[in-house]
């Protein structure tokens, strides 16, 4: 079936750092891929998508490129934040699975002073 | 501003009691989810429906049933709470296209 491995948490940074979280995955059509961010006592948001090879998401700041030939989607960011201290989710949408989305475990980022 | 609902945020309650967690969407979405989200963060999915009258059970096993009778509305229950129960519980809605999710704020529930 569908999986999403992420990058073990916590990870911690200082502020202005460059960010990477790795993702990779394992689906059986050509699925869509996502990146949901969850602040401290709040539901998940949608941080940013790819919904075929090659392209790229971004959104404040962040960015992801869909390597079909790596399986991967991993998370950037040139500088953070403090604010951007979150728990940050990789996701994919199985198509032909009536577009349920399969989750990472997470990944806790710590962004300090 | 959020589209989807949920409420209570917070709920601390004793074993043994008949439990409603509400979710409402006004997004016109047909696709709703329950999540349950453990403390290490990960998240399974306990419910799903597609549609009016449409209710499937998810990946992780649940005391708890849901029903569709509205196109908006999502309520989870679980009759006999238990310490068990406690966690994180999240409302999504989808539609039909590859814009992902649309979470609410989720449900803190604590059984005491």
């Amino acid at each position: 079936g569908d999986s999403v491995t992420q990058m073990e948490g916590p990870v911690t940074l200082s502020e202005e750092a460059f960010l990477t979280i790795n993702c990779t995955y394992t689906a059986t059509g050509y699925p869509s891929l996502f990146w949901y961010v969850q602040y401290p006592g709040e539901g998940l948001q949608l941080l940013l998508k790819a919904t075929k090879a090659d392209d790229k998401g971004s959104n404040k700041g962040f960015e992801a490129t869909y390597r079909k030939e790596t399986t991967s989607f991993h998370l950037e960011k040139g500088s953070v934040q403090v604010s951007d201290s979150a728990v940050y989710f990789c996701a994919l949408s199985d198509r032909g699975g009536g577009n349920k989305l399969t989750f990472g475990t997470g990944t806790q980022l710590k962004v300090e002073l | 501003e959020a589209d989807i609902y949920q409420t209570p945020r917070y709920l601390v309650i004793g074993t043994g009691k008949k439990i409603t967690l509400e979710c409402s969407q006004t997004m016109g979405h047909d696709k709703m989810y329950w999540y349950q989200q453990d403390p290490g963060m990960e998240l399974h999915l306990i419910h799903y429906s597609y549609g009016v009258n449409s209710t499937e059970k998810g990946d992780l096993s649940s005391e708890s049933t849901v029903s569709r009778i509205r196109t908006e509305h999502f309520p989870l229950t679980l009759e006999s709470a238990r310490p068990s129960h406690t966690s994180q519980y999240l409302c999504a809605s989808s539609d039909l296209t590859d814009y992902g999710y649309t979470f609410g704020s989720g449900t803190r529930l604590t059984v005491v």
